[in-house]
């Protein structure tokens, strides 16, 4: 199994700083298949980021996602109230589809 | 969108199916998968299914645990257990894949499902 590995697991800031969250697989992606999830406290999760890079329905550009090969990152440019959240990577492209263990990144 | 059945409280060794209708959009088109969420944890796909051929692929860890099917008549998906164990306390989710337009991602979630075991 493709194992992805989140960093950090808690990730402290202030509303208006930038997050920089990191997704690393134990084997190299043979393809662009890599999504990003937000979850909320008891919400289900949303999809933000697919494909590594393409941003879904109705998501704003203050997020964005790149990477290739084992390392993967999501990126929000300026934090806003709603942003603070845990957030998933799954890669849907090698059976079984495995999703990290999760980053939150809450209020500093 | 997706809209799940509600909260289980069930003792080990029952049975249970909980189930996902879809809606405003063509059911049996898409594929969607089983997500759990133990308590306070992250989150595990447990196995999809395309209704239009009842293909299934399950998550080895989750292979004969529990059973996924779908009546397309009904457009609804469906996650069930023949004896339950304390540890499928969980919440979970039904998501649908490609439904508005990310190819091959869960792009629509239900609101998710308690189940409760506990003796």
């Amino acid at each position: 199994d493709i194992v992805l590995t989140q960093s950090p697991g808690t990730l402290s800031l202030s509303p208006g700083g930038r997050a920089t969250l990191s997704c690393r697989a134990s084997q190299s992606l043979t393809s662009t298949h890599l999504a990003w999830y937000q979850q909320q406290p008891g919400q289900p999760p949303r999809l933000l980021i697919y494909g590594i890079s393409t941003r879904a329905t109705g998501v704003p550009d203050r997020f964005s996602g790149g990477g290739s090969g084992t390392d993967f990152t999501l990126t929000v440019s300026r934090l806003e109230p709603e942003d603070f959240a845990v957030y998933y990577c799954q890669q849907y492209g090698t059976s079984p589809w495995t999703f990290g263990q999760g980053t939150k990144v809450d209020i500093k | 969108q997706l809209v799940q059945s509600g909260p289980e409280v069930k003792k080990p060794g029952e049975s249970v199916k909980i189930s996902c209708k879809g809606s405003g959009y063509s059911f049996s088109s898409y594929w969607i998968g089983w997500v759990r969420q133990m308590p306070g944890k992250g989150l595990e796909l447990m196995g999809i299914m395309y209704p239009h051929t009842s293909e299934t692929r399950y998550n080895p860890s989750f292979q004969g645990q529990v059973t996924i099917s779908a009546d397309k008549s009904i457009s609804t998906a469906f996650l069930q257990w023949s004896s339950l164990k304390a540890s499928d306390t969980a919440m979970y989710y039904c998501a649908g894949m490609g439904l508005l337009g990310a190819i091959d991602a869960f792009d629509v979630w239900g609101q998710g499902t308690v189940v409760s075991v506990s003796s």
